[in-house]
């Protein structure tokens, strides 16, 4: 059975902290990891897809990481804003006949200001 | 990218009754999802759905718990059948052009409890 983890469960900051969470997942076969952000009665929006090992992506003050032979990928927030607050699920990916996003259950991040 | 929208966007029903839930997108896609999220699990695939044939379900959802159509490349709906309350989740359509190194499109999700 192919189980994403994902870490903390949830997270309180101050605005203007900066914060990292972790996506863990099995690195055989690894094809693809998405992260997605996903606030209350909105649809999940993409943030990035990753597929090398050692990539480095980057959108405004979010930015993300992944080691495809360890199997994690981390997810930073520069800077929280109140407005960051959201879950943030982490999905990979492993083709053949697992081709289908497995997803982990998400870190809420609550930025207070 | 694409835009997708869910109706309805949340429900409350009767046990033993059934909901469908539609799933319209704004432009013609290659591939929907339907995944369900359970309260305090991870988002899971339910099946995809295949345009003018019999969607394809993953283990353990079946056809007549969770029947899809798909008519054409812009719309689906999703019944859930018979519901009981394990059937209370939020429920998202998605749709791509590829199952793994493209972005998914979600919808805004239905919201069903049952009683």
């Amino acid at each position: 059975i192919l189980n994403v983890e994902q870490s903390p469960q949830s997270l309180h900051v101050q605005e203007g902290d900066s914060t990292n969470f972790t996506c863990s997942f099995p690195s055989s076969n690894f094809y693809a990891l998405h992260w997605y952000r996903w606030e209350t009665a909105k649809s999940p929006e993409a943030l990035f897809v990753m597929t090398l090992n050692g990539d480095e992506k980057k959108k405004g003050r979010i930015s993300a990481t992944l080691n495809t032979k360890e199997g994690y990928s981390y997810l930073y927030i520069k800077g929280s804003q109140p407005e960051d607050s959201a879950t943030y699920l982490c999905a990979s990916n492993y083709g053949g006949a697992t081709n289908k996003l497995i997803f982990g259950t998400g870190t809420l991040l609550a930025v207070q200001p | 990218s694409a835009v997708i929208s869910q109706k309805p966007s949340r429900d409350i029903c009767q046990r033993g009754t059934s909901l469908t839930i539609q799933c319209q997108v704004d432009s013609q896609v290659t591939m929907m999802f339907w995944y369900r999220q359970q309260p305090g699990q991870s988002l899971t695939l339910i099946a995809t759905a295949n345009q003018g044939s019999e969607a394809t379900y993953e283990s353990g959802f079946v056809i007549d718990k969770f029947p899809i159509s798909r008519p054409n490349l812009t719309f689906s709906t999703l019944t859930v059948s018979n519901m009981s309350p394990e059937d209370s989740s939020i429920y998202l359509c998605s749709v791509g052009w590829d199952r793994g190194r493209e972005t998914q499109y979600f919808g805004p999700g239905t919201r069903l409890l049952v009683l």
